[in-house]
C-alpha cells in the first residue's frame, strides 16, 4: 500500500527566504505526483503536477522535482512571501491509479 | 478553469439525521471523489466514482453511501449522522482514470451535535 510522508510537519521562515518542502513515497511505480496548497478551512488548490516521465515542473516561484527511483519529490519556493503561508500537501496515485494518496502536509509560516 | 462546487460551506446537523452533501463539477470529468479530512489523520478517501451509476469504496466507507445519477454530480449521504462524522468533507474530480490531476471543491465543514 502506497504511503506518503512529508517532512517537516511545520516550517517557519522569514520573508524572502528560499525553502524546500519534502515528500517521500514508498511505491515508486507512480503515474504522477501532485502538489497542493490548502489555506485554513478551505479546499485544496492544485499547484503542480509532475508526470512520471518528468524530472521537474515550474510555475512562477515554485519548482517541483521528482525522483521516482528514490521515491522522493521536493517543492522549492523561491523568495517566500507572507501570502505563501499555508499547508502544502503532496499526493500520488494509489496502486490502482483511481485515487490519490496524500501526505499529512507541511504547515508553512512566512513571517514578515 | 475547472470548477468544483459543494452545496454548503458549513453544515450543522443532529445525531441520527440523514445528511446529503452535494458536489458538482463543470468540466465533464469522468472521475469524482469524496474525502474527509481530520486533524492528524490527513485526507482519507470515502468513495469514488469513475462513471455514472458506478462507485467504489475507498478507505473508510462505513456509515456513508453515494449517488451518481448524472456525470456532473456526486452526492455523499450520511444515512444516520453520528458525532464521529464531524469533519471537513472535500469533493474532487479528475478527467483521466489513470492518475488524472485532481481538482477540489471548497469543502464542507460538517458538525454533528
Amino acid at each position: 500500500k502506497q504511503e506518503v510522508t512529508q517532512i517537516p510537519a511545520a516550517l517557519s521562515v522569514p520573508e524572502g527566504e528560499n525553502l524546500v518542502l519534502n515528500c517521500s513515497f514508498t511505491d515508486s511505480a507512480i503515474y504522477n505526483l501532485q502538489w497542493f496548497r490548502q489555506d485554513p478551512g478551505k479546499g485544496l488548490t492544485s499547484l503542480l503536477l509532475i508526470q512520471s516521465s518528468q524530472r521537474e515542473q515550474t510555475s512562477g516561484r515554485l519548482n517541483a522535482s521528482l525522483d521516482k527511483s528514490s521515491g522522493r519529490s521536493t517543492l522549492y519556493i523561491a523568495a517566500s512571501q507572507p501570502g505563501d503561508s499555508a499547508t502544502y500537501l503532496c499526493a500520488v496515485p494509489s496502486f490502482n491509479n483511481n485515487d490519490m494518496r496524500f501526505g499529512a502536509g507541511t504547515r508553512l509560516t512566512v513571517k514578515p | 478553469d475547472v470548477k468544483v462546487t459543494q452545496s454548503s460551506r458549513y453544515l450543522v446537523k443532529r445525531t441520527g439525521e440523514k445528511v446529503f452533501l452535494e458536489c458538482v463539477q463543470d468540466m465533464d470529468h469522468e472521475n469524482m471523489f469524496w474525502y474527509r479530512q481530520d486533524p492528524g489523520l490527513g485526507l482519507r478517501l470515502i468513495y469514488f466514482s469513475y462513471d455514472v451509476k458506478m462507485k467504489e469504496k475507498g478507505d473508510i466507507p462505513e456509515g456513508y453511501s453515494v449517488s451518481r445519477e448524472k456525470k456532473e454530480r456526486f452526492s455523499l449521504i450520511l444515512e444516520s449522522a453520528s458525532t464521529n462524522q464531524t469533519s471537513m468533507y472535500l469533493c474532487a474530480s479528475s478527467l483521466r482514470a489513470l492518475g488524472g490531476e485532481q481538482y477540489f471543491g471548497p469543502g464542507t465543514r460538517l458538525t454533528v451535535t
